[in-house]
């Protein structure tokens, strides 16, 4: 089973500030990588995939970098519609889910 | 329109069984695998099963191996999921996610549908 461990678990950001979330796997899972951010109430949206490749209509405030074993999820200039819980996903062997970063409104 | 609902939900007590359906429509339902994700209360995102197009490739995660099955029925455009031997720790929000025959992940979601195991 690939773990996957997200930091930190909370992140305290001013609106039109930036944010660095991290995700980390205990194994290679190559560019198989996935970013979702989950609103309450709401399912998850997939965000990013491929590690880098936005999905179809995320804005481009929102990166990925990564391969192997570390990943970044990169906000550039946070909007009140991006606070939010965000997870890494695996999809390189089985899935499996980072535990989450919620994002909070300093 | 393209979505997913899932039904079935309700409360059971512990030992008991559950079937959840998630209902596909507004797209090809045979050409894509599907997922099953619950989330317990207040918690993340766990991945529980995997069932590709042909119903050939069919995975679960530890936590629900042997008590758990996952199914398709192409026809009916529909997933289920059979849960036997429910715990406590089951109780969940569990949701189906789409996964096109590409590298792309879980691209499309259902709301879920709530499971509460309790005596």
């Amino acid at each position: 089973e690939i773990v996957m461990t997200q930091s930190p678990a909370t992140l305290s950001v001013s609106p039109g500030e930036g944010a660095t979330l991290s995700c980390r796997a205990s194994q290679s899972v190559s560019s198989n990588l996935a970013w979702y951010q989950q609103k309450p109430g709401q399912a998850p949206r997939l965000l990013i995939y491929g590690a880098s490749t936005r999905a179809t209509g995320i804005p481009a405030r929102f990166s990925g970098s990564g391969s192997g074993t570390e990943f970044t999820l990169t906000i550039s200039s946070l909007q009140s519609e991006d606070f939010a819980v965000y997870y890494c996903q695996q999809y390189n062997k089985v899935r499996s889910f980072g535990q989450g970063t919620k994002v909070e409104i300093k | 329109e393209v979505q997913l609902v899932e039904s079935g939900g309700g409360l059971v007590q512990p030992g008991g069984s559950l079937r959840l359906s998630c209902a596909a429509s507004g797209f090809t339902f045979s050409s894509y695998s599907m997922n099953w994700v619950r989330q317990a209360p207040g918690k993340g995102l766990e991945w529980i099963s995997y069932i590709n197009s042909r119903s050939s490739a069919i995975f679960y995660a530890d936590s629900v191996k042997g008590r758990f099955t996952i199914s398709r029925d192409s026809a009916k455009n529909s997933l289920y999921l059979q849960m036997n031997s429910l715990r406590d720790e089951d109780t969940a929000i569990y949701y189906c996610a789409r996964e096109p025959p590409s590298v792309i992940p879980f691209d499309l979601w259902g709301r879920g549908t709530l499971v509460t195991v309790s005596s």
